[in-house]
C-alpha cells in the first residue's frame, strides 16, 4: 500500500516565477491538506482540499493556489515566488471526518533564488 | 502569541537518559493533542495523541493538563535512533480540518 507520495523531490526557482508541487494520496483517502515548513519551524497550514474544493485556508496570500482532481491527487501552485517562498512544503493525505489522522508526504523541497 | 509554544532545545542526552518536553498552547477550546516525530530532512510522523488521561507507549508517556493548556512528553530509557524533532499538535474546533504545530524541539541522544 504505497503511502503520501509528492514531486518533485526538489526544485530550484528564481524570484518572480511560478511553480507547481503535486501530491499523491495514500490510498482510500480523499482529503488533502498542504503544508509550508521553513527551516528551524513547525509545518504551517496552507489550506485543505476535499471533493475538489477548498474548504479550509490558513494565512497565506493568493499567490498560493491549489486544486484537487477526481482522483483525489492535488496540485499546489505558487506565483510570483519570492525568497521567503524557500520551504519544505508538505502534503497530508486523511480519511473523511479523520483529520487529526494525517498521513504526510516526504515533502518536496522548494529553494527560491 | 504563538498558538503551539515548545521548549526551544535542542537537548543532548546519554543514551539510557530520561528527557521531558513540554508545551503549551493558547487557544483553550483545543479539543485533540499530539506528538509527532520528525527525523531530519524527512516527514513528521505521528508518534502518539495525548489524552487527558494521560497514555503510555512503550518508552513513552504523554501528558495532558487542560486547566494549564500543557503538554508533555516523557521519554524513558532513550536510545540513539530517539534522536529527532518532536513536534507538538494541537487541533482546535473551529479549524478542526488543519493541525497547528509547534516549532520542534530537537533531541539528541548520545552514545
Amino acid at each position: 500500500d504505497a503511502g503520501v507520495t509528492q514531486s518533485p523531490t526538489h526544485l530550484i526557482k528564481t524570484r518572480g516565477q511560478q511553480v507547481t508541487l503535486r501530491c499523491s494520496p495514500k490510498s482510500g483517502h480523499d482529503t488533502v491538506s498542504w503544508y509550508q515548513q521553513a527551516l528551524g519551524q513547525g509545518p504551517q497550514f496552507i489550506f485543505q482540499y476535499y471533493e475538489e474544493e477548498e474548504r479550509q485556508r490558513g494565512n497565506f496570500p493568493d499567490r498560493f493556489s491549489g486544486h484537487q482532481f477526481p482522483n483525489y491527487s492535488s496540485e499546489l501552485n505558487v506565483n510570483a515566488l519570492l525568497l521567503g517562498d524557500s520551504a519544505l512544503y508538505l502534503c497530508a493525505s486523511s480519511l473523511p471526518l479523520r483529520e487529526n489522522e494525517q498521513f504526510f508526504g516526504p515533502g518536496t523541497r522548494l529553494t527560491v533564488l | 502569541r504563538k498558538e503551539v509554544e515548545q521548549d526551544p532545545g535542542p537537548f543532548n542526552v546519554p543514551e539510557g537518559a530520561t528527557v521531558a518536553f513540554n508545551c503549551t498552547y493558547s487557544n483553550s477550546a483545543s479539543q485533540s493533542f499530539f506528538w509527532y516525530r520528525q527525523d531530519c530532512r524527512k516527514e513528521p510522523k505521528l508518534l502518539m495523541s495525548v489524552y487527558s488521561s494521560g497514555n503510555e507507549d512503550g518508552r513513552f508517556t504523554a501528558q495532558l493538563n487542560r486547566a494549564s493548556q500543557y503538554i508533555s512528553l516523557l521519554i524513558r530509557d532513550s536510545k540513539l535512533s530517539d534522536s529527532a524533532t518532536y513536534l507538538c499538535v494541537v487541533n482546535t474546533p473551529s479549524s478542526a480540518r488543519q493541525l497547528t504545530f509547534g516549532s520542534g524541539t530537537q533531541l539528541t541522544v548520545l552514545p
